[in-house]
């Protein structure tokens, strides 16, 4: 059974501070790793997908990397703004298509 | 390109009631997928559709069904409606291959009281 965790639960930083937000799961076999905001009440949005033959994926301030063999992500954000305040979540597709989710990571970045 | 819609985005529901939310994936998506999402157990899968097929089911009761139809569009339904059925609802749309990344709509906020 796959199981996905994210540390820390929540993450408090002052504007500009660089994020770095960690995920690990049990089994390395997936098939790819995606990341998603969700503001408060709000759908989820997807942020960066790595396959898993990537070792990174970056789009703008956003950085993820996967360690498949050490069952890791880790999802940078650089110079951090108080519009990125919001929870962050990974997720692993099983072999059946569903995903498994962490409890996901609330960040504060205050002004 | 329009992205994954759901209606109603709120609904409040007496219990015993019953309730149909819908789901439009991204044009030329196959796959749809439901969770149901509460502060206490976080995001659950409900279940899985590709091409009118459930694929896939999650550790729910028999109360909670669904249905694909020929266009892609999903409805779940929830029957004999209890008070720990209150979450958001959140369906997911795919291309339907297991690498392909998976897009969110806005959900369904049910309240049962």
């Amino acid at each position: 059974k796959q199981e996905v965790t994210q540390i820390p639960a929540a993450l408090s930083v002052p504007e500009g501070e660089n994020l770095v937000l960690n995920c690990s799961f049990t089994d390395s076999a997936i098939y790819n790793l995606q990341w998603f905001r969700q503001d408060p009440g709000k759908g989820l949005t997807s942020l960066l997908l790595i396959q898993s033959s990537q070792r990174e994926q970056t789009s703008g301030r956003l950085n993820a990397s996967l360690d498949k063999s050490s069952g890791r992500s880790t999802l940078y954000i650089a110079a951090s703004q108080p519009g990125d305040s919001a929870t962050y979540l990974c997720a692993v597709p099983l072999n059946d298509y569903k995903l498994s989710f962490g409890a996901g990571t609330t960040v504060t970045v205050r002004a | 390109k329009a992205g994954v819609t759901q209606t109603p985005r709120y609904l409040i529901k007496t219990r015993g009631q019953q309730v149909t939310l819908s789901c439009s994936p991204i044009s030329g998506h196959r796959s749809v997928s439901w969770y149901q999402q509460t502060p206490g157990q976080g995001l659950q899968f409900l279940f899985e559709y590709f091409s009118e097929t459930q694929r896939n089911k999650g550790n729910f009761p028999g109360r909670f069904s669904g249905r694909q139809f020929s266009n892609s569009r999903s409805e779940m339904n929830v029957s004999t409606l209890e008070l720990g059925d209150s979450a958001l609802y959140l369906c997911a749309s795919s291309l339907g291959q297991g690498s392909q990344e998976q897009y969110f709509g806005p959900g369904t906020r049910l309240t049962v009281t």
